[in-house]
């Protein structure tokens, strides 16, 4: 089954700086890669996603881009703001028409240091 | 209507009972998940079902026992739990046809076995 590596575990910046938050998956086969944003107490939300035919997508201050032949993708969030304090968990998996489950990452507690 | 709500918000129940959780979602999704989420743990996926029939267990116990009813309802019942069960279960819905592959999570239900 597909396994996914997330770092770092804890992230701490400077408010108004940049993050950068970064997973590996082992399947070759996975094609769907969102990003979830969760804060204490309640559902993860999805911010992000990107699809294995593209490289990078960006929205807003949030921008993902894709490594297929190394397997690896990360998250990049500029112009970091207090609200952006949360736990970030990046997955992945292989959408092929049916229905299947996310393999979550460990997750990234990030703290936005004002 | 773009929510996928979850009932009850908290359930505390001994190691002997026997409960339901409940998911239900008004977005004409025909994949619903049900994942488990330790604390300062990421999500797991337990068990999928497409088009109201199970497509993917998880290596669960069978003191998990997920049904399908129909098209907009998820439920798990819950018999002779241990209290390492204790989490937040979340489920979550998504549309196998459509141009997006985001799944919508639920709020959860955070359980407690005691």
């Amino acid at each position: 089954g597909e396994n996914v590596e997330q770092h770092p575990s804890t992230l701490s910046v400077q408010e108004g700086d940049s993050a950068v938050i970064k997973c590996t998956y082992s399947d070759s086969a996975s094609n769907y890669f969102p990003w979830y944003k969760q804060e204490l107490g309640k559902r993860p939300q999805l911010i992000i996603d990107i699809r294995s035919n593209v490289g990078e997508k960006k929205d807003q201050r949030i921008a993902v881009t894709l490594n297929k032949t190394a397997k690896h993708f990360s998250l990049h969030i500029t112009e970091t703001q207090p609200e952006d304090s949360a736990v970030y968990f990046c997955a992945a998996t292989f959408e092929g028409g049916g229905a299947d489950g996310l393999t979550f990452g460990k997750g990234t507690h990030l703290i936005i240091q004002p | 209507d773009t929510e996928v709500t979850q009932t009850p918000k908290h359930l505390v129940m001994g190691m002997t009972n026997k409960k339901s959780l409940k998911c239900e979602q008004h977005m004409g999704h025909r994949a619903m998940y049900w994942y488990k989420q330790k604390a300062k743990k990421p999500p797991e996926l337990m068990f999928v079902y497409s088009y109201e029939k199970l497509s993917i267990n998880e290596s669960v116990p069978s003191r998990f026992s997920p049904e399908c009813p129909n098209s907009s309802l998820l439920n798990l019942h819950l018999h002779a739990l241990q209290p390492e069960d204790s989490a937040l279960y979340l489920c979550a819905s998504r549309d196998p046809g459509g141009p997006s592959y985001e799944q919508y999570f639920g709020p959860g239900t955070r359980l407690t076995v005691t």
